[in-house]
């Protein structure tokens, strides 16, 4: 089944203490992305990868690293949390990094941060 | 840069009722239009797009929706609303930014529909 994979679904963590969210795709896409989800901002693009090695900063980047190693693989990594990266993340994958490619996306991580 | 904006953040309907929720965008170039939906506690998913031709774009479940060009709209319609159909609705530009993709998504609307 073509998807995309996110890991924890639900984490809570402390003030500084690093953590990483995977985030997989099984169809081959070229482009993948990280939004966050907070209440009356819609999604908020963090980071985007348009290949393997090819990454760059969405609109909200600061506090959040990424990586890709693999196509397949796009995690999401935050050194030192804060609460106010208390919200509902979401990985999303598309086949191309032609603007005419829709989104497919992961069932999202709820990360609190105390 | 491109912008979305939904007008409708909540919107409560008794079954059967039509639907119509607004979506302006700005960009002055091409673009590609999309309507995402997402369940209670579910992701997003796809529920249309438009990419060229007939402005008026049918998708999944009853729902369409209208490309006016001059007015820089993308609404989304269903006739007659069913319970099931509760969910929060994202309008989202897709638009060409240094040569790659540039997805823009509106604030949302929330739709509660009332048996």
């Amino acid at each position: 089944e073509a998807q995309v994979t996110q890991n924890p679904r639900y984490l809570i963590t402390v003030t500084g203490k690093k953590l990483t969210v995977t985030c997989s795709q099984n169809m081959n896409h070229e482009y993948m992305s990280w939004y966050r989800q907070d209440p009356g901002l819609g999604l908020r693009q963090i980071y985007y990868s348009m290949n393997v090695e090819v990454t760059d900063k969405g609109d909200v980047p600061e506090g959040y690293k990424v990586s890709r190693k693999e196509k397949r693989n796009f995690p999401l990594i935050l050194e030192s949390p804060s609460p106010n990266q208390t919200s509902l993340y979401f990985c999303a994958s598309s086949s191309s990094s032609r603007h005419n490619s829709p989104l497919h996306f992961g069932n999202g991580t709820r990360l609190t941060v105390t | 840069a491109q912008s979305v904006s939904q007008h409708n953040h909540h919107v409560i309907l008794s079954e059967a009722a039509s639907l119509e929720l607004g979506c302006n965008y700005s960009y002055g170039g091409t673009v590609n239009l999309f309507w995402y939906v997402q369940y209670p506690g579910q992701h997003l998913q796809l529920l249309l797009k438009y990419f060229s031709g007939d402005p008026l774009v049918k998708g999944i479940k009853g729902f369409e929706a209208e490309f006016i060009k001059s007015k820089f709209s993308f609404n989304l319609r269903k006739p007659s609303v069913q319970w099931s159909d509760t969910a929060e609705y994202f309008c989202a530009v897709n638009a060409p930014s240094g040569g790659y993709q540039k997805v823009t998504f509106g604030t949302g609307t929330k739709l509660q529909v009332i048996p």
